[in-house]
């Protein structure tokens, strides 16, 4: 079986711009999590997605958002970039029902922000 | 609210040496506990989890974590460590009967296996 795959793994932009990063889960995942990952914030959970519908929410400003599609790939998108918002995205998919189904996570996409 | 502390941000330990890495958690609810390791430019990949039961948990790569309920502890250990375990490995909690999976990860510890 294919793992979760994010596209692309690298990316640079500049301040101001937006961005779209992409995830594809494990075939039969129903459950998409987004994660923030920097040196000084450390893991910060951004939100998930199951059955298209949005399950849970971190603390970050409205500028991110996500969607999950009807065969549960999903998209995040940071608008209006800023220097902070450079980091590791993963992504990571389960089943999904019950939450405690084992999270397979992608290599994830490193965001540049200049 | 729930927070997760790893209290040692690196540990370098000999190849075929003993490691323990200690993570702590604070909730106001039960939660899962769960271990991952991430290998350079790499994903997360989990180790172990605790859900329920024995308090012994065993995982993946000869490792085991014991939950203790009383010190709010949940410690990583491998009684022999090889030069692939070299890695950064996260302590992980998800409230029990929460519906997703919302996890709040420790600040996480680079282990460093010397020859």
């Amino acid at each position: 079986k294919a793992g979760v795959t994010q596209t692309p793994r690298y990316l640079i932009k500049t301040r101001g711009q937006q961005v779209t990063l992409s995830c594809s889960p494990i075939s039969g995942h129903r459950s998409v999590s987004w994660y923030q990952q920097t040196p000084g914030q450390g893991l910060q959970f951004l939100f998930e997605y199951f059955s298209e519908t949005q399950r849970n929410k971190g603390n970050f400003p409205g500028r991110f958002s996500g969607r999950q599609f009807s065969n549960s790939r999903s998209e995040m998108n940071v608008s209006t970039l800023e220097l902070g918002d450079s980091a590791l995205y993963l992504c990571a998919s389960s089943l999904g029902a019950p939450s405690t189904d084992t999270q397979y996570f992608g290599p994830g996409t490193r965001l540049t922000v200049l | 609210a729930q927070s997760v502390t790893q209290l040692d941000s690196q540990v370098p330990v000999f190849e075929e040496a003993p490691v323990e890495l200690r993570c702590n958690y604070s909730s106001s609810v039960s939660v899962y506990l769960f271990w991952y390791v991430q290998y350079p430019n790499q994903g997360l990949q989990l180790l172990l989890k605790y859900l329920s039961g024995s308090t012994l948990v065993k995982g993946i790569n000869g490792f085991e974590a014991e939950f203790n309920k009383s010190q709010t502890s949940f410690h990583l250990r491998k009684p022999s460590v090889h030069i692939s375990d070299t890695a950064e490995y996260f302590c992980a909690g998800l409230p029990t009967g929460a519906a997703g999976n919302k996890l709040t990860f420790g600040g996480g510890t680079r282990v460093l296996v010397k020859p």
